[in-house]
């Protein structure tokens, strides 16, 4: 069984700075996809970005950006310029080969602050 | 709006009742995924159907069972409830087919066993 670690439980970051979310997985598989969700206070479960396993290029959202080292099996989130609105639980998601569930990490809740 | 409707929203009920919750995936999706979210376990993977047959188990408790109607809406019924139940419970949908892989979110539903 895939496991999906988030060793963060809780950040902290100021509006405009740069925060790094960190995730690590394991799994036997060479395919498969990675994703961050983010849970505000509303309780929706939001993308954020998705990465496909056999692309070397790291994904790109806007603010959002991935680090995805294969071979370390981490996946690690970059929110730049950090606004209030970023304020959310965030969770790291592994799936095999589309079509799959998700396997969530126990997430890492971050805070933005003026 | 991520396009995933559930019904209702919130549900307080009794301990040792059954309860139904009830899912529309987004048009065109044939997976439907059921996630419960607990404080203490996190969001775990319950079961999903693909096209009206279930592909996949995850952690669902046999007091749970679902199904996915022909117009390809899904409810999970869950009986014989206790308070451990209390959840916020999701349905999400895919469609593999389309092999972005991403998993739309509904809202969610709010159970709480008293």
């Amino acid at each position: 069984a895939q496991t999906v670690t988030q060793s963060q439980p809780e950040m902290s970051v100021q509006e405009a700075e740069t925060v790094t979310l960190s995730c690590t997985y394991d799994t036997s598989e060479n395919n498969y996809y990675l994703f961050w969700y983010k849970q505000p206070p509303s309780r929706q479960m939001i993308l954020v970005i998705r990465q496909e396993a056999y692309k070397q290029q790291n994904a790109t959202e806007n603010r959002f950006s991935v680090n995805f080292q294969k071979a370390a099996k981490s996946f690690s989130l970059k929110i730049s310029d950090s606004q209030l609105g970023d304020t959310a639980m965030y969770f790291c998601a592994f799936m095999r080969p589309s079509g799959y569930a998700l396997n969530f990490g126990k997430g890492t809740s971050l805070l933005v602050t003026p | 709006d991520s396009g995933v409707t559930q019904t209702p929203k919130h549900l307080i009920t009794a301990t040792g009742q059954r309860v139904t919750l009830r899912c529309s995936p987004r048009s065109g999706d044939l997976s439907v995924y059921w996630y419960q979210q607990s404080l203490d376990q996190g969001l775990q993977f319950l079961i999903q159907y693909y096209n009206g047959e279930e592909r996949a188990k995850g952690n669902i408790l046999e007091r749970f069972s679902a199904q996915q109607f022909p117009d390809l809406h899904s409810e999970l019924n869950l009986s014989s409830l206790e308070l451990g139940d209390s959840a916020l419970y999701f349905c999400a949908s895919s469609s593999p087919s389309a092999g972005t892989a991403e998993a739309f979110f509904g809202q969610g539903t709010r159970l709480t066993v008293v």
